[in-house]
């Protein structure tokens, strides 16, 4: 099946500094990456997502990059903000409806 | 619309009792599904459903199971706990393949003692 390893695992920015979290993923077929943000208690809550046929896609201060060649895809959160303090996890679908998730990122904004 | 509900919202089980955790969704989606996510942990898919009557198992399936007589319902059903079932239990739901876009439920926190 498919695994998706995501890095860092911790990362910790300045608040106003950019933060790029990386996921690689090993089933060729995946064709759906999507983004999930978790804050501490609550549901992972969909942020962002991208399918095979686009290499990036913007949406306000967050993008996500993908190179199908190297089976990987990132998340950049550019002028970070306090409220962007949560997990953040990566995942991967091979268009059978079915989700692989990295470990997450916990994402600190250090004021 | 309240999307995807989910009951209880916390639980303590003794070793070897049993529980069903309730998820229903009223998107009419059709796909449905049970994660667990551990502490400091990425979601495992344990079942998942395709539509009423359809469902298969996911990455951690052993100790659980589940049913789907309904489009909106898809309950998660625990037999004899043990203290490795101990997680939160998400359920989410997506309108199909083509639009696969998964709504999660608010969680379930069990624990077992």
């Amino acid at each position: 099946g498919e695994n998706v390893e995501q890095h860092p695992s911790t990362l910790s920015v300045q608040e106003g500094d950019s933060a790029v979290i990386k996921c690689t993923y090993s089933d060729s077929a995946s064709n759906y990456f999507p983004w999930y943000k978790q804050e501490l208690g609550k549901r992972p809550q969909l942020i962002i997502d991208i399918r095979s046929n686009v290499g990036e896609k913007k949406d306000q201060r967050i993008a996500v990059t993908l190179n199908k060649t190297a089976k990987h895809f990132s998340l950049h959160i550019t002028e970070t903000q306090p409220e962007d303090s949560a997990v953040y996890f990566c995942a991967a679908s091979g268009g059978d409806y079915k989700l692989s998730f990295g470990a997450g990122t916990t994402v600190t904004v250090r004021a | 619309n309240a999307g995807v509900t989910q009951t209880p919202k916390f639980r303590i089980l003794k070793i070897g009792q049993s529980m069903t955790l309730q998820c229903t969704q009223d998107m009419n989606h059709n796909y449905m599904y049970w994660y667990r996510q551990d502490p400091g942990m990425g979601l495992k898919l344990i079942y998942y459903s395709v539509g009423a009557g359809i469902t298969d198992k996911g990455e951690v399936p052993n100790g659980y199971n589940v049913s789907r007589s309904t489009t909106e319902d898809f309950p998660l059903r625990l037999e004899l706990a043990a203290p490795s079932q101990t997680s939160v239990y998400f359920c989410a739901s997506s309108y199909s393949s083509g639009s696969p876009t998964q709504y999660f439920g608010p969680g379930t926190r069990l624990l077992v003692l």
